[in-house]
This record gives C-alpha cells, structure tokens and sequence, in this order.
C-alpha cells in the first residue's frame, strides 16, 4: 500500500542551529504535504504545508521544499529556539481520495 | 473558539468493556475523522466521514464503530475493548472533504485498556 516515510525518528541539534526533517511518498498521485507540530499531551497542529505545483514555501523560520521528481519534501527549521522541542510528523494526500498518509514522527530536541 | 473538542480526556476500561469516544467541531467541517496515535507508528486513520449520514472505514477500522448523525458530531464506539486499542486517539476535521484542506485536530482522547 501507500506509505510516507519520515528520517530521522529523533534529532537533537543546538540551539540556533538548522534542522532539516525528511519525508518520502509513494503516491505519485499525492499533491497536497502538510507538516504538524506535536507538543506533549497536545494533538498536532499544521505549522506548514505545500502543493503539488510549488517547490518551496517559507514562513519566517520554517520552510518547506517539495521534490515531486523523487517524490520526497523536507522541513527546514532555521536558527532553533527551545520552544521548538516537540514531535513533527509529515503527511500526504492519498490521490483520488480524501485521506492523508502520515509519516511516523521525529522528535526533535533543541538544546540550550 | 472551541474547534474539535474531544471527551474524556483519560479513560480506563476492562477488557470486554464498551465505551463511546465523543468528538464535536464548532467550525461547520464537512469532513470529520478519528486516528489513533501508537509509538513509532504515527497517525493511523480508523473512519472518517464526508458529511453527515456518511462514513467509511480508513486503515485500521475493527473493534471501531462511527455514526455522523449531524455535522458537529463525530463519535468512536468501542465495541468491546482489547487492550491492542490502548492508544491516543485523535479526533480531525477540515472545511471540505477535498484532499488539500487544513486538518485541525483535537487535543486527543488516552485510553488504556486493562
């Protein structure tokens, strides 16, 4: 079946330094990649997404760049801050239906 | 602004027992789902539904049961519980049942099943 697969399942990484997360689908009909942020005992929420027909989106210091090509999408995480210590999960659109396919998390820790 | 609000929060049962997980949406979503969370193994979709009187199974379905009798209202029926179904269940919607819509999801339902 479809599946996503997200590397690496932890990364630590100082703060003020770069994190790069990355997803890998199988779909080739997917076109919509959404990126959840996962606090402790909170249910994700969307920090970033991209379409099919962009590749790249940047939001202050999250950006998000989309390789339809080798069907995979990195989040980029630039000048790190403690606060973004949490589980980030990728996800994709199943093509021709209404479901997405999540990756399995990385936890990412920002040390001070 | 309450989004998806999801009830209990924490919830022991037996073995064998039945329970109702209840999710509502204030946001007029047509499109309402239920995942369960499990370490190392993300989200997985258990029903979802396009709109109200309509559902169907996503991948991990049995030992689960839904119903969308109104658009806020989206509750999972544990049938008779197993302690496989010990997990963190989230309750999502979105404006529309087309794919490429924000989910937003609830704050998550723990169940342990003893």
């Amino acid at each position: 079946g479809e599946n996503v697969e997200q590397h690496p399942s932890t990364l630590s990484v100082q703060e003020g330094d770069s994190a790069v997360i990355k997803c890998t689908y199988s779909d080739s009909a997917s076109n919509y990649f959404p990126w959840y942020k996962q606090e402790l005992g909170k249910g994700p929420q969307l920090i970033i997404d991209i379409r099919s027909n962009v590749g790249e989106k940047k939001d202050q210091r999250i950006a998000v760049t989309l390789n339809k090509t080798a069907k995979h999408f990195s989040l980029h995480i630039t000048e790190t801050q403690p606060e973004d210590s949490a589980v980030y999960f990728c996800a994709a659109s199943m093509g021709g239906t209404y479901k997405y396919i999540f990756g399995t998390g990385t936890r990412l820790k920002v040390l001070a | 602004n309450a989004g998806v609000t999801q009830t209990p929060k924490f919830q022991v049962l037996k073995t064998g027992q039945s329970m109702t997980l209840q999710c509502a949406q204030d946001m007029n979503h047509e499109y309402m789902s239920w995942y369960r969370q499990d370490p190392g193994m993300g989200l997985r979709l258990i029903h979802y539904s396009v709109g109200a009187g309509i559902t169907d199974q996503g991948e991990v379905p049995n030992g689960y049961n839904v119903s969308r009798s109104t658009t806020e209202d989206f509750p999972l029926r544990l049938l008779s519980a197993a302690p496989s179904q010990t997990s963190v269940y989230f309750c999502a919607s979105s404006y529309s049942a087309e794919k490429g819509n924000t989910i937003y999801f609830g704050e998550g339902s723990w169940l342990t099943v003893v």
